[in-house]
């Protein structure tokens, strides 16, 4: 098994660009989260899922959206990139306990 | 208030030391507790679930304590390669929760 899969690892963006972020998970994991952990801070929830067809925002949804269209894959959209959202943005899933990371991906917005 | 607190050190140990990190939590619906191993630059990696009465694993010891509502880790005979930052969770049945990590540096 891949595991959990993020694409890329880095980017770099303008303000006001858009992008997906990508992520995959080949563990059948009904679970899915997205996280961004900017520097010496711990784990902010974005969005999550329960399973395919199901969103909900966590903690910091604002300036992100999602979606769940199969189990396999949890894509996380800026819209309009902001400074504020420099950060690095994990991935995860789970099936009943703990969770499973992605390798990160590194934005900076400038 | 946050879900989890969690002192971010950071802990400076020697080599062979026994160092222990607490995580006190205010979700009393919390159901499952784990500790995380964060290496620079890396993802967060399970260390070891805590149910109930704790867990062991090797020099890894992880004890639940639901009165007081904290949980603990504690590593045994420091190695340099322990050196890292532990992040404890929390698990409401459908939403995680982190603390904001203790960094470990096990000194030669």
């Amino acid at each position: 098994n891949a595991g959990v899969t993020q694409t890329p690892k880095f980017r770099i963006l303008k303000i006001g660009q858009s992008m997906t972020l990508q992520c995959a998970q080949d563990m059948n994991h009904n679970y899915m989260y997205w996280y961004r952990q900017d520097p010496g801070m711990g784990l902010k929830l974005i969005y999550y899922s329960v399973g395919a067809g199901i969103t909900d925002k966590g903690e910091v949804p604002n300036g992100y959206n999602v979606s769940r269209s199969t189990t396999e894959d949890f894509p996380l959209r800026l819209e309009l990139a902001a400074p504020s959202q420099t950060s690095v943005y994990f991935c995860a899933s789970s099936l009943d306990s703990g969770e499973f990371f992605g390798p990160g991906t590194r934005l900076t917005v400038l | 208030r946050k879900e989890v607190e969690q002192d971010p050190g950071p802990f400076n140990v020697p080599e062979g030391a026994t160092v222990a990190f607490n995580c006190t939590y205010s979700n009393s619906a919390s159901q499952s507790f784990f500790w995380y191993r964060q290496d620079c630059r890396k993802e967060p990696k399970l260390l070891m679930s805590v149910y109930s009465s704790g867990n062991e694993d090797g020099r890894f010891t992880a004890q639940l304590n639901r009165a007081s509502q904290y949980i603990s880790l504690l590593i045994r005979d420091s190695k340099l390669s322990d050196s890292a930052t532990y992040l404890c969770g929390g698990d409401t049945g459908n939403q995680f929760y982190f603390g904001t990590g203790t960094s470990l540096t096990v000194i030669p």
